[in-house]
């Protein structure tokens, strides 16, 4: 079951311009998580963003959550043609307890140098 | 760092042959699972397990089977391979924490052909 949509499927930009990618889920949830996939690889945990938190950076990186619209954007700046990769948001529903996460279909990000 | 080792990058098998994926991570975590990512459905969990020799079935359990009989291990069998199982399969771990969600550590992906 697809609990995040992430918005748009894909996008190309220029180095150095911002990207931003959305995500969209259905139920309440404990915490939503940011990963990255380069090509042909595995996911890399980005970000965790908890329920009560609104914003939150690392480095680059500024991730926000509207729980009123069940919605995260992941915001990267100045963007890196190294930035190139597929990017997907994962739920962790309310009241689980067994670390089980819910992944979208994912955001093909490519920066052109 | 977290590693999480599947056995093979590429696999090829042939459909009826029972074929087996294996997964180690090395940093004691309680939780691991198994997904397959096939484009434009994202992943999808299989099978996962919060302890030895405890399973629980994912979204796509049929066809599949897994193991856990030591905590650093954990795979995937496909009982009788058939060719709509070609995939991307993806092992990650996470530790149990407290309260749901813990970030979780990949495997670099077993690509996996049935003919």
């Amino acid at each position: 079951s697809q609990q995040g949509e992430e918005d748009p499927q894909a996008l190309s930009i220029q180095e150095g311009e911002n990207a931003t990618m959305n995500c969209s889920y259905k139920t309440s949830i404990n915490n939503l998580q940011w990963y990255r996939q380069n090509s042909g690889r595995g996911l890399v945990h980005l970000i965790l963003i908890r329920s009560n938190e609104r914003e939150k950076h690392s480095g680059r990186l500024r991730v926000t959550l509207d729980t009123s619209k069940k919605s995260s954007s992941l915001l990267i700046t100045a963007s890196r043609a190294a930035d190139t990769a597929s990017y997907f948001c994962a739920t962790a529903n309310y009241g689980g307890a067994t670390n089980k996460l819910i992944f979208g279909t994912g955001t093909l990000l490519a920066v052109q140098p | 760092d977290v590693k999480v080792t599947q056995s093979s990058r590429y696999l090829v098998k042939r459909t009826g042959e029972k074929v087996f994926l294996e997964c180690v991570q090395d940093m004691d975590h309680e939780n691991m699972f198994w997904y397959r990512q096939d484009p434009g459905l994202g992943l999808r969990l299989i099978y996962f397990s919060y302890d030895v020799k405890m399973k629980e079935k994912g979204d796509i359990p049929e066809g599949y089977s897994v193991s856990r009989e030591k905590k650093e291990r954990f795979s995937l069998i496909l009982e009788s391979a058939s060719t709509n199982q070609t995939s991307m399969y993806l092992c990650a771990s996470s530790y149990l924490g407290q309260g749901s969600g813990q970030p979780q550590h990949f495997g670099d992906g077993t690509r996996l052909s049935i003919l």
